[in-house]
């Protein structure tokens, strides 16, 4: 079974608006990380966000938040006020404490529309 | 700091050579890994080190060997390169920052064509 899913292969988004690219994550343990990534087309792996299975908030760093919905094992990445500059593949990720794994998603190709 | 370096960026084989791609990270990291990205498949781990003599196969390890022999070095060799191996490979390491939260740096890529 896919330990990350990510369903949307490709969204559009007008620039200024908000967006939220799906993840979904399969796994029994209770402690847990999640990640998620982003790859502009220059192909470097940038770290956006991080969530801890324990948090109780929903991690926020700058424009971009995470929305943890945990009994449904979510989590989205919203960004907020999108700019040309966040066009890219974004990747979520998860690795559970006690493993040794990080494992992604599919990825989702966000373009910004000017 | 370089943080992690790969090399080299871009690399053409035939099929049936063998190469070593190399990874090296100056920032102490006990935890390296190699991953594969095709499209449409994400980035799938092909093997991974928890710290220096320590390696262990990760989801798609066939066809690649690794050794760890030191902290900061974590090559990933390509016995007989096949078709199927024309990829972009990057290297990662992490290490951890405290309740579970690991941060990983990657590499630059390397995008390798077997012809």
């Amino acid at each position: 079974a896919q330990k990350i899913t990510q369903t949307q292969p490709g969204m559009f988004v007008q620039e200024k608006e908000a967006v939220t690219l799906d993840c979904t994550y399969d796994t029994s343990d209770q402690s847990y990380g999640l990640f998620w990534y982003k790859q502009p087309s220059s192909g470097e792996m940038i770290f956006l966000i991080y969530q801890g299975s324990y948090d109780e908030q929903n991690a926020t760093e700058g424009r971009y938040s995470l929305n943890f919905q945990k009994a449904r094992k979510s989590a989205n990445l919203v960004i907020s006020a999108s700019q040309l500059g966040d066009s890219a593949m974004y990747f979520c990720a998860m690795r559970e404490y006690g493993g040794n794994q990080f494992y992604f998603g599919t990825g989702t190709s966000l373009t910004v529309i000017p | 700091n370089a943080g992690v370096t790969q090399t080299p960026k871009f690399q053409v084989l035939k099929t049936g050579q063998s190469m070593t791609l190399q990874c090296a990270q100056d920032m102490n990291h006990e935890y390296m890994s190699w991953y594969r990205q095709d499209p449409g498949m994400g980035l799938r781990l092909i093997h991974y080190s928890v710290g220096a003599g320590i390696t262990d196969q990760g989801e798609v390890p066939n066809g690649y060997n690794v050794s760890r022999s030191t902290t900061e070095d974590f090559p990933l060799r390509l016995l007989s390169a096949a078709p199927s191996q024309t990829s972009v490979y990057f290297c990662a390491s992490s290490y951890l920052l405290g309740q579970g939260m690991y941060e990983q740096y990657f590499g630059p890529g390397t995008r390798l064509t077997v012809t």
